[in-house]
Parts: structure tokens; C-alpha cells; sequence
């Protein structure tokens, strides 16, 4: 079975602090993506990363990096947390897309943040 | 605007009973269709795959159908259990220039499960 761990269920942090959240995954993925979910607002796109070293924007990316310097493993950075950032983050991974592929995408158990 | 939206919004049903989900979509171009259930506190879990080719998916209980004239897609859940209760989230992909895949993920459908 393909796993997607995240390594923090649950955080507590103080505003203005630096958050990391970590995901690994042991299906050798090309994809990464980390996502947040908000009541109604469905998940929305942070970053994603198709390779080493290369990531992308997604939707929402404002206040938030990322790191992936091995295939399996893709970090969320909250540089200065805000209380707006409070929220579930998910990881997720999948192997390459191409135009019309419908890989499934697997996703992690979720990592629920509070910032206070 | 590429949109997926969902109805109802929560649903509650008897065990046993079947139900239907629904979900409209405006993503162009498409590429794919994809049924997600996320039970409480979980991340979302895959049920279904379908490409704009295909009309009907069955996963156990599950069946999906798609109608990619309409653009519209739903999921059926046939003799419904306990452990079915959970947020269904329909998930919409389309193609953008240079061959990825975007996804838009509609708000799910909070499906109760009661005796």
C-alpha cells in the first residue's frame, strides 16, 4: 500500500513563529502537493513539486514555502505564523501526470495547525 | 472561472437505504473526474477515476457516472452502512499548457449514516 505520512498530527504554535511540517512518502512519487483545508472551502493548492529541488505555486501560496531536497520527502515552511493560518494541512503524491493520466492521488493523514 | 460544486451540501440517511450524490463542474478543458471519501479527521481516500470517455465506475457500493455533455458527475452509495458516513469530495482535473494537471476540488457532501 502506498503510505503518505505526516509527521505532526496535531500543532499548537505561537503567532510569529516557524512552523515545519514534514511529508514523506514511500511509493518513489514524482508528485508532491500540500493542500489546505478550510470548512467550506474545499482543499485548496499551496505548493506542489514535480522533481528534486523544483516546486511550484499553487492557488494560495502567500505566507508558506517549501522544501524538497529528496524524492520522498516534500516540507510545508510557515515562515512568521499567522492566525490565519490556522488550519489542516494535507500532504499528497502521485506519480507523473501527463496530459490525459488519471493517476490517483494519495494523500496523508492530515496535520491540524492552531496558531494562537 | 473553473468551478466543481456539490449537493447537497450534508445528507442524512437510514443504514440500509441507497443515496445519491451530485456533483457540476465547469473545469475546461477536462481531463478527469475523481470521487474522494475523507472520513472525520482522515485525509481523503480514493474511490473512483473516471476520464471523459467513461459514462460509468463501480467500486464495491460505490458507482460513479459522469456526463461529460452536461458536465455533470454523481455518486451513488447502495445499501448505505455505518462506515459510510463521511465528506465525499468530487474532484475535477484539466489539462493546462505544457500537459499537467490541474485539480479543483469541489466543498464535499457530509453524508450521515444512522440506525
Amino acid at each position: 500500500d502506498v503510505k503518505v505520512t505526516q509527521s505532526s498530527r496535531y500543532l499548537v504554535k505561537r503567532t510569529g513563529e516557524k512552523v515545519f511540517l514534514e511529508c514523506v512518502q514511500d511509493m518513489d512519487h514524482e508528485n508532491m502537493f500540500w493542500y489546505r483545508q478550510d470548512p467550506g472551502l474545499g482543499l485548496r493548492l499551496i505548493y506542489f513539486s514535480y522533481d528534486v529541488k523544483m516546486k511550484e505555486k499553487g492557488d494560495i501560496p502567500e505566507g508558506y514555502s517549501v522544501s524538497r531536497e529528496k524524492k520522498e520527502r516534500f516540507s510545508l515552511i510557515l515562515e512568521s505564523a499567522s492566525t490565519n493560518q490556522t488550519s489542516m494541512y494535507l500532504c499528497a503524491s502521485s506519480q507523473e501526470s501527463g496530459a490525459s493520466l488519471g493517476n490517483t492521488i494519495y494523500f496523508g493523514e492530515g496535520s491540524w495547525l492552531t496558531v494562537v | 472561472k473553473n468551478q466543481v460544486e456539490q449537493s447537497p451540501q450534508s445528507l442524512i440517511i437510514l443504514e440500509g437505504k441507497n443515496c445519491t450524490l451530485q456533483c457540476n463542474y465547469t473545469v475546461s478543458p477536462f481531463s478527469n473526474l475523481r470521487w474522494y471519501k475523507q472520513d472525520t479527521g482522515r485525509g481523503p481516500v480514493s474511490l473512483t477515476i473516471m476520464t471523459f470517455s467513461e459514462n460509468t465506475k463501480s467500486n464495491g457500493r460505490y458507482t460513479a457516472t459522469l456526463d461529460a455533455d452536461t458536465k455533470q458527475s454523481s455518486l451513488h452509495i447502495t445499501a448505505s452502512q455505518l462506515s459510510d458516513s463521511a465528506s465525499y469530495i468530487c474532484v475535477v482535473s484539466g489539462t493546462f499548457t505544457g500537459g499537467g494537471n490541474k485539480l479543483t476540488f469541489g466543498t464535499g457532501t457530509q453524508l450521515k449514516v444512522e440506525l
